[in-house]
């Protein structure tokens, strides 16, 4: 059973536009969420992060949006660079037992010049 | 980037062999994680640990141990491996176990079981 889910194993966006990447999770108790970023033969990298107590959090070109009744996250990046084509994870964790990271399938997102 | 060095790299052994994967940190962090990853799953957690000789099973914890002796070492244990243990394993660190403290990755271990 997988709580927490990328439904779009791809996505392809030209430079300077907007990239938008879903993620969505089944379980109810979790309240914190990340992004993580992958390039390949490397470990992910942290991206940012959401409270479940916002909507929303920005840091520089990348936005995360939370949506709780929809079980929903988003990140935007904008503008997109040929440098954030990588593999993008998203990961819940709930209260009790923070520690324990839950990852989506992850999404490949390519930016074409 | 965080301290983390994960050996080996590679590594290719037989089926039923033992494989010990070695994780090395030197930013003094509490937490310790191996997670595996492989295609259609992203990362799974394997075993986590929280101290020297503390330690927890993750998501995916059957058929592997783990050991934690010294605070910077954290070691994952396939003590006979199979075919299906293929896969990226990942060791991950962080400062404490709250939900604000990222974890950080290692660049991972490439494993074949043949």
């Amino acid at each position: 059973d997988q709580q927490v889910k990328q439904n779009s194993p791809s996505l392809s966006v030209q430079e300077g536009r907007i990239s938008i990447l879903n993620c969505d999770y089944t379980n109810s108790m979790f309240d914190y969420f990340l992004w993580y970023k992958k390039y390949p033969a490397e470990g992910p990298t942290f991206l940012i992060s959401i409270s479940s107590i916002k909507d929303k959090n920005e840091d520089g070109r990348f936005t995360v949006f939370l949506n709780k009744s929809a079980k929903h996250l988003s990140l935007h990046i904008v503008p997109s660079q040929p440098g954030d084509s990588a593999v993008y994870f998203c990961a819940a964790s709930a209260r009790e037992g923070a520690q324990k990271l839950v990852f989506g399938q992850g999404t490949r997102l390519t930016i074409n010049p | 980037d965080a301290g983390i060095t994960q050996s080996p790299r590679h590594k290719v052994t037989e089926t039923g062999t033992p494989v010990t994967l070695r994780c090395h940190q030197t930013e003094n962090h509490r937490y310790m994680y191996w997670y595996r990853q492989d295609p259609g799953h992203g990362l799974r957690l394997i075993h986590y640990s929280y101290g020297v000789k503390d330690t927890d099973k993750g998501e995916v914890s059957d058929g592997y141990s783990v050991s934690r002796s010294k605070t910077e070492d954290f070691l994952l244990t396939l003590e006979s491996a199979t075919s299906s243990q293929t896969s990226v394993y990942f060791c991950a660190i962080s400062e404490s176990g709250g939900a604000n403290q990222p974890q950080h990755f290692g660049d991972g271990t490439r494993l074949s079981i043949l």
